[in-house]
């Protein structure tokens, strides 16, 4: 059973804080990784993918990959209100599925 | 650029009804996924679709559920004799190419009475 295992939380942290978000897999053959945002009763946004080893910025978001770990995390710098939701972890080995995480709750106060 | 479009919003229904649910993907979008999501779980892999061809199909997807993307464009998923065990969001995405990005639509929200 391949499968993607996220710390439910919940997560919360002050605004302007890092809050850091993490995810480990079992299936070695993943080679792309994502993370999605996702409001309560909203279907899942994209935020990131990350392909090799390192970390990848977009803007307040940083995503890590080491493979040789298992581990993907994403960080987000200067935490706003408005990034309290659910962080859904992701992951894409030899089929084109997505398996997903049960995701972190992340709460932001102001 | 048209995001992914999925309708209805909402589906109930009774038990033992068919519903069917239609996806618009991205335009030019080739690839066409359909997840199911239950509340407090990630969603998870129902079947997908590269052009007209299904490649793979879950597990999850027992005999009552059927989907088809016929022209290559937009897909149908049809669950028949629904059970309330049914109950959940269904999720569908688009990519442009293999292990691209997925783009999700806002989902089809079915309740089972």
């Amino acid at each position: 059973q391949k499968e993607v295992e996220q710390n439910s939380g919940p997560l919360s942290v002050p605004e302007g804080a890092i809050a850091s978000l993490n995810c480990t897999y079992s299936d070695r053959g993943s080679q792309s990784f994502f993370w999605y945002r996702q409001y309560s009763g909203k279907s899942p946004e994209l935020i990131m993918s990350i392909y090799s080893n390192g970390d990848k910025e977009d803007g307040r978001f940083t995503a890590q990959l080491n493979k040789a770990s298992q581990y993907v995390s994403l960080l987000i710098r200067d935490s706003q209100p408005s990034d309290s939701a659910t962080y859904l972890c992701a992951g894409q080995g030899g089929s084109e599925k997505l398996v997903f995480g049960k995701g972190t709750k992340l709460t932001v106060n102001p | 650029d048209t995001g992914v479009s999925q309708d209805p919003r909402h589906k109930i229904t009774k038990r033992g009804q068919n519903v069917t649910f239609r996806c618009d993907p991205i335009s030019e979008h080739n690839r066409l996924y359909w997840y199911r999501q239950t509340l407090g779980q990630g969603p998870e892999f129902l079947t997908y679709f590269q052009n007209e061809a299904q490649l793979e199909k879950s597990r999850l997807l027992s005999d009552r559920f059927s989907a088809e993307r016929p022209k290559g464009s937009f897909s149908t998923l049809e669950i028949q004799r629904t059970e309330q065990g049914d109950s959940a969001m269904y999720l569908c995405a688009s990519s442009p190419g293999q292990y691209q990005p997925q783009h999700f639509g806002d989902g089809t929200r079915l309740s089972i009475l």
